[in-house]
């Protein structure tokens, strides 16, 4: 069965400050997709970042990184240089390329931005 | 033009009452998606289509039907509805096996 774990229900950061919320995965899959998706207040989903499991590089994406580390089953997203807009609620989500219209979600993280 | 559109956005109704939520998706994606966003704001899929068949149904009441006439639209059908069943629901569709999904505004019901 696939799991995804997001361990911190909230943070709190002060702005211009790097942030990294914490993401891992539990499949048999050996091939999948890792994702994060921000929903601001306003509620809409909003899609972040892609890696894939066989992406040998870390994903960047502006202010945004995945911070992969395969062995461990983490995909931690790093915002760099936090903004007040960044504050939201943000999912970590898997989808296994064997069943790749299973995405399932963790239970997010609520990052606050202090100005 | 709004890639993925649900409507309608707010929902209040009695309790016991059928309702349904429409969502359509001018992507040209083969796959959509029903989510349910409980008050804990977790996420859990409901229904998956692929081009108009039902690929994934998780544990939901048989309550819940999903309808897809064309694989442009996904739309929810509740039948007699419980207090539990308010949350937000997302529709949500997405093309390749990256699973890149474009969700929909969602629609919040509420149950009374």
């Amino acid at each position: 069965a696939q799991k995804i774990t997001q361990t911190q229900p909230g943070m709190f950061v002060q702005e211009k400050e790097a942030v990294t919320l914490d993401c891992t995965y539990d499949t048999s899959d050996p091939s999948y997709g890792l994702f994060w998706y921000k929903q601001p207040s306003s509620g809409e989903m909003i899609f972040l970042i892609y890696q894939g499991s066989y992406d040998q590089q870390n994903a960047t994406e502006g202010r945004y990184s995945l911070n992969f580390q395969k062995a461990r089953k983490s995909a931690n997203l790093v915002i760099s240089a936090s903004q007040l807009g960044d504050s939201a609620m943000y999912f970590c989500a898997m989808s296994p390329y064997s069943s790749a219209s299973k995405i399932i979600f963790g239970s997010g993280t609520r990052l606050s931005i202090r100005p | 033009d709004t890639a993925v559109s649900q409507t309608p956005k707010y929902l209040v109704t009695q309790m016991g009452n059928d309702k349904s939520i429409k969502c359509e998706q001018n992507l040209g994606h083969d796959t959509m998606y029903w989510y349910k966003q409980d008050s804990k704001k977790f996420l859990k899929i409901m229904f998956s289509y692929n081009n108009k068949e039902l690929i994934i149904n998780e544990t939901v009441p048989n309550r819940f039907s999903p309808k897809s006439p064309d694989k442009a639209h996904l739309n929810l059908h509740i039948n007699s509805l419980e207090l539990g069943d308010s949350a937000v629901y997302f529709c949500a569709s997405s093309q390749d096996s990256t699973g890149e999904l474009f969700f929909g505004e969602g629609s919040r019901l509420t149950v009374l």
